[in-house]
């Protein structure tokens, strides 16, 4: 099993440029998830989604959009870039409830420059 | 809302106990967990509490009050390869399970 596989690890962007970072997973997870991780700093929910066809925003919503078309993809699009979203981008799948743990994604780091 | 507290930055000494403390806020409670995350790569999970009480795993013990809104995650017999971010979470009882994490404890491990 590959888990949660992102693509791609790194990217530079100029300001106003779009882009779709790719998450996929091949755990049959239902819970899929988008974070940001700042420097030094905590995990930020962007997005989250409980099923194909379903999704809803999470503490930091703006300036990202998400689709799930399918159980297992859910990819992140930025549509005009800017320097504030330079981060280190993770995905996540989980079960949702009970003790079921986030599986995480290696990261995406997007320079917006 | 949820806000969730814990120590910016820690140093221990290898072989000894250090104990990371979060607490938290939340409009509602379905399980708080620990993850670690090493610099430069994705967070793992460590442990989950959803009673009052301690969970232990190994070397990593976490303990839980739900009264209280306070969690810590306890780490015996350090090692240098323990040095890395720990991350306090609590996930939602409603609206996608969503995990809302706190700010990381840096956690420094010196011989």
């Amino acid at each position: 099993n590959a888990g949660v596989t992102q693509t791609p690890k790194f990217r530079i962007l100029k300001i106003g440029q779009s882009m779709t970072l790719q998450c996929a997973q091949d755990m049959n997870h239902n819970y899929m998830y988008w974070y940001r991780q700042d420097p030094g700093m905590g995990l930020k929910l962007i997005y989250y989604s409980v099923g194909a066809g379903i999704t809803d925003k999470g503490e930091v919503p703006n300036g990202y959009n998400v689709s799930r078309s399918t159980t297992e993809d859910f990819p992140l699009r930025l549509e005009l870039a800017a320097p504030s979203q330079t981060s280190v981008y993770f995905c996540a799948s989980s079960h949702g409830q009970g003790n079921s743990p986030l599986h995480f994604g290696n990261g995406t780091r997007l320079t917006v420059t | 809302g949820q806000n969730i507290d814990q120590p910016t930055e820690m140093t221990a000494t290898e072989g000894a106990i250090v104990q990371i403390n979060c607490t938290y806020q939340t409009s509602g409670f379905n399980g708080l967990f620990w993850y670690q995350q090493h610099a430069g790569e994705a967070p793992t999970f460590l442990s989950y509490n959803v009673l009052d009480g301690l969970e232990e795993k190994g070397r990593f013990s976490s303990f839980l009050s739900r009264s209280k809104g306070y969690s810590y995650l306890l780490l015996k017999e350090l090692q240098m390869k323990d040095s890395a971010s720990y991350l306090c979470a609590v996930r939602a009882a409603t609206g996608g399970f969503k995990t809302i994490f706190g700010a990381g404890t840096r956690l420094f491990v010196k011989a």
